[in-house]
C-alpha cells in the first residue's frame, strides 16, 4: 500500500503568511492527490483535488501543485479561517491512504 | 443537494460488533456517479479510510482492516452500511460517511457529521 507523509505535522504562522505544506508518497500517484481543510468539531471540508484543482466555493488563496511523489499546498495569504489542520489524500488502484495532517497554529 | 448522516450506537463492548448506518438525502445511493464510503479518526488523531461501496455492490477495503469489515447498501432505505467485528479500544473513533467521486475527483467531496463510538465494557 502507498504511504502519504506530510511535513512538518505543526507550522505556527501569522496572518498574512505563505505557508507550503508537503506531502510525500511513497511511489508514484500521478496527480492522484487531495487536501482537505478540517477545524475542530468538524468533518473535513475538500479544498484541492487531483493535485491542483480548486474545488468550488473554495478561496484562490489555497493552491495545489505536484505529481508523481512530491505535491505541495499552498496559502499565499493566510487569514484567521485558515488555522486549521491540514490532511492530504491518495487514491491509487481503489485504494485510499491520508497523510498524517499539519496543524497550522497561530503564531 | 446530497446530504449523509451517520446513525448507531455510541458504545459498544470489545470483541463485539461495530454496526453504523449512512442515511442519504437529497439523492440516490443508486445513483453510479458516487462510490459510498467510511472514515474515522481517532481522537486527536489522523483520519483513516475503512471502506467504500459502489452502487453495484463492489466493495474496497483498506487491507489493514479487510478481515473485520463489511460495508453494504440497503437501496430501498437510501443507505449503506459499516460492520467491524472484534472491536477493541483502538477502534473508538469518530467514525464518517463520505462520498467518493472517483475519475473526475478522485476525492471524497461530501462529508456526514460523523458519530463517534467508543469501545469500553
Amino acid at each position: 500500500d502507498i504511504q502519504m507523509t506530510q511535513s512538518p505535522s505543526t507550522l505556527s504562522a501569522s496572518v498574512g503568511d505563505r505557508v507550503t505544506i508537503t506531502c510525500r508518497a511513497s511511489q508514484s500517484i500521478s496527480t492522484c492527490l487531495a487536501w482537505y481543510q478540517q477545524k475542530p468539531g468538524n468533518a473535513p471540508k475538500l479544498l484541492i483535488y487531483k493535485a491542483s484543482s480548486l474545488e468550488s466555493g473554495v478561496p484562490s488563496r489555497f493552491s495545489g501543485s505536484g505529481s508523481g511523489t512530491e505535491f505541495t499546498l499552498t496559502i499565499s495569504s493566510l487569514q484567521p479561517d485558515d488555522f486549521a489542520t491540514y490532511y492530504c489524500q491518495q487514491y491509487n488502484s481503489y485504494s485510499l491512504t491520508f497523510g498524517g495532517g499539519t496543524k497550522v497554529e497561530i503564531k | 443537494q446530497l446530504q449523509l448522516q451517520e446513525s448507531g450506537p455510541g458504545l459498544v463492548k470489545p470483541s463485539e460488533t461495530l454496526s453504523l448506518t449512512c442515511t442519504v438525502s437529497g439523492g440516490s445511493i443508486s445513483s453510479g456517479t458516487y462510490y459510498w464510503g467510511w472514515i474515522r479518526q481517532p481522537p486527536g488523531k489522523g483520519l483513516e479510510w475503512i471502506g467504500s461501496i459502489y452502487y453495484s455492490g463492489s466493495t474496497y477495503y483498506n487491507p489493514y482492516l479487510r478481515s473485520r469489515v463489511t460495508i453494504s447498501l440497503d437501496t430501498s432505505k437510501n443507505q449503506f452500511s459499516l460492520k467491524l467485528s472484534s472491536v477493541t479500544a483502538a477502534d473508538t473513533a469518530i467514525y464518517y460517511c463520505a462520498t467518493f467521486v472517483w475519475g473526475s475527483l478522485d476525492a471524497f467531496d461530501i462529508w456526514g457529521q460523523g458519530t463517534m463510538v467508543t469501545v469500553s465494557s
